[in-house]
């Protein structure tokens, strides 16, 4: 079946810093891949997502790109904010599904 | 638009009692709805997917009688933790399906609920 698997947090960085959260799945055929966010308090948001090979989904400055060759969907932001501190899930769902499989989150926290 | 409500947000109980979680897609309308499970820094667990007007269909391992799901409408599915015990404990959280584009499904998240059995 499929999974996903994230780089473990938390992660802490200072404001401006660039921010890289790895992500790896495993699946069968080409699934359609996914970052939420989940600030405190809140459900999950989407933050982007890519449904096919070489892909690069984007929004508020942050991108990632679907990478069939290593199965990878590394969340990347060139300079990160105080308000970007959240838990950060990537996911994947099967081609044709709407159900998803979640990475175990990864904890960012931003200082000035 | 998209938004989904959860009630209430957070939930104490007493053991041996049974609580009921409601999830609610305020602005449209939701052909499928899914249960969460997520425990301290974990990943979210798919307990459930529900279709408005037919039974949920269970994930492996969760036990259906203790988790009813019922999905009266295309708005409102509610989920109820009955006899409920310490172990229950945990974030529940729902998300509402609908058809985005016409080519995919989106799944929009509620806020969660927080269930906490003494």
């Amino acid at each position: 079946g499929n999974s996903v698997t994230q780089m473990e947090g938390p992660v802490t960085l200072s404001e401006e810093a660039f921010l890289t959260i790895n992500c790896t799945y495993t699946a069968t055929g080409y699934p359609s891949l996914f970052w939420y966010v989940q600030y405190p308090g809140e459900g999950l948001q989407l933050l982007l997502k890519a449904t096919k090979a070489d892909d690069k989904g984007s929004n508020k400055g942050f991108e990632a790109t679907y990478r069939k060759e290593t199965t990878s969907f590394h969340l990347e932001k060139g300079s990160v904010q105080v308000s970007d501190s959240a838990v950060y899930f990537c996911a994947s769902s099967r081609a044709g599904s709407y159900q998803l499989t979640f990475g175990k989150g990864t904890k960012l926290s931003v200082i000035p | 638009g998209a938004v989904v409500s959860q009630h209430p947000s957070r939930v104490i109980c007493k053991s041996g009692t049974s609580v009921k979680i409601e999830c609610r897609s305020l602005d449209f309308q939701a052909t499928t709805m899914f249960w969460y499970r997520q425990f301290p820094k974990q990943s979210l667990m798919l307990m459930a997917t529900s279709n408005e007007g037919s039974k949920a269909t269970y994930e492996q391992g969760v036990e259906k009688d203790k988790f009813l799901i019922n999905h009266a409408s295309l708005t409102l599915s509610t989920l109820t933790v009955t006899s409920a015990h310490p172990e229950d404990s945990s974030f529940y959280i729902c998300s509402a399906s609908t058809l985005a584009g016409g080519r995919s499904y989106e799944q929009y998240f509620g806020p969660g609920t927080r269930l906490t059995v003494t």
